[in-house]
């Protein structure tokens, strides 16, 4: 299956401050996911990105398939952004069933 | 929130038991997918239903079982439970089950064991 790394593994940022996160898999995928899981452990869809660039509001990502990496970047950061993010790409195990492999994910901490 | 429903929210019991958790996926969507999340392994994929057979499986263990029923809702049952075995428990759907699809997690369901 692929792998996925994600870097850096912790974060600390001051509120306000902007950040990128990057994801690298080691395989082509089709699809590409990031989640953030806030200090609840409540997983919640960021992107769908396999590729080109997406925003929503402060966040933004773009997935290059071709070198097989995706960057989240988090503008003007706010201590609501905190908790870990996570990407994860799609793993055939055939019988057309695809599940998600996750990197270990960055772990943010915003401070006020 | 993802449409995504989980419950219990909060299970504790005790080695040697058995516990079912349950999962009512997004309206429409026929893929249910298990995850687990423990603090030495990451998220790793557990099992995945469509339409209400068995696709595929991952790192489940054998004392561990899951189903999913006609009305697309699905249970993972968890026996003879070690003190490894705590962890986050998530139920994932998507559309289909392919590599394009999108997954939508639900709130999780935490279990301790003691």
């Amino acid at each position: 299956g692929i792998q996925v790394e994600q870097s850096p593994p912790d974060l600390i940022l001051q509120e306000g401050a902007n950040s990128t996160l990057r994801c690298n898999f080691s395989d082509s995928v089709n699809n590409l996911q990031w989640f953030h899981q806030n200090p609840w452990g409540q997983l919640i869809n960021l992107f769908y990105i396999p590729s080109g660039t997406k925003q929503n509001g402060r966040l933004s990502a773009t997935t290059v398939a071709t070198e097989r990496y995706s960057l989240l970047y988090i503008s003007s950061s706010q201590t609501t952004d905190s908790g870990v993010y996570f990407c994860a790409g799609p793993h055939s195990s055939g019988a057309g069933s695809y599940q998600l492999t996750f990197g270990k994910g960055t772990k943010l901490s915003v401070i006020p | 929130d993802s449409g995504v429903t989980q419950t219990p929210k909060h299970l504790i019991t005790a080695t040697g038991q058995r516990v079912t958790l349950r999962c009512s996926p997004r309206s429409g969507d026929l893929s249910v997918y298990w995850y687990q999340q423990s603090l030495d392994q990451g998220l790793q994929f557990l099992i995945h239903y469509y339409n209400g057979e068995e696709r595929a499986k991952g790192n489940i263990l054998e004392r561990f079982s899951a189903q999913q029923f006609p009305d697309l809702h699905s249970e993972l049952n968890l026996s003879s439970l070690e003190l490894g075995d705590s962890a986050l428990y998530f139920c994932a759907s998507s559309v289909g089950g392919g590599g394009t699809d999108t997954q939508y997690f639900g709130p999780g369901t935490r279990l301790t064991v003691l």
